[in-house]
């Protein structure tokens, strides 16, 4: 199976603040890689798929990159509604899986 | 607009069965396939089974495999999830999700359920 992590596993930042979070795959994955937003009590939300392409609807403010084993997800200028968990997940082959999240919280 | 509308879940316990639904909308259902995703505090987010567009193809993850199966009514709109010798690490919020295919054909999440809660205790 394909191991993802994350970093930071958490971080405090501020509503304004440009935000990166880092995904790696335990073993090179192209460019599926799909990256969702999780709140309190409610579904993941998706975000990115193809490691850079935005889900209809999702705000520009979100941009993802990278390739291989190693991407981002950044957003460009924190608002209260971005303060959640993010999660990346490779979809390359089954089984699926899943990193174990970024929690953003309010500095 | 895509619905995704899980139930089933419940308390049970352990060595016993369940099996939840997820109605769909809004899509033509028999053209995509369908996965099950649960989420527990200790584990996080972990794939658990999918099923193509007209049931032919199911996969599972290995820690339910024999145990679980995965199955569809395209005449219902729905997919199901039969959980048979459940135990207590099965214990979980359980989400249907919808899957899309990129510009390469693989499929990835565009529409996930609201989730149903699975607690499997005595």
């Amino acid at each position: 199976d394909i191991q993802m992590t994350q970093s930071p596993s958490s971080l405090s930042a501020s509503v304004g603040d440009r935000v990166t979070i880092t995904c790696r795959a335990s073993q090179g994955i192209t460019n599926f890689l799909a990256w969702f937003q999780q709140k309190p009590g409610k579904a993941p939300k998706p975000l990115i798929y193809a490691a850079s392409s935005l889900q209809s609807g999702v705000p520009s403010k979100f941009s993802g990159s990278g390739s291989g084993t190693d991407f981002t997800l950044t957003i460009s200028s924190l608002q209260p509604e971005d303060f959640a968990t993010y999660y990346c997940q490779q979809y390359i082959n089954y089984p699926f899986t899943f990193g174990p999240g970024t929690k953003v919280d309010i500095k | 607009q895509v619905q995704l509308v899980e139930s089933g879940g419940g308390v049970v316990q352990p060595g016993r069965s369940l099996r939840l639904s997820c109605a769909a909308s809004g899509f033509t259902f028999s053209t995509y396939g369908m996965h099950w995703v649960r989420q527990t505090p200790g584990k996080g987010l972990e794939w658990v089974a999918v099923i193509s567009f007209d049931g032919s193809n199911r996969y599972s993850a290995d820690s339910v495999k024999g145990r679980f199966t995965i199955s569809r009514d395209n005449s219902k709109n729905t997919v199901y999830l039969q959980m048979n010798s459940l135990r207590a690490e099965d214990t979980a919020v359980y989400y249907c999700a919808k899957e899309e295919y990129d510009s390469s054909a693989y499929r990835y999440f565009d529409y996930w359920g609201q989730g149903t809660l699975v607690t499997v205790s005595s």
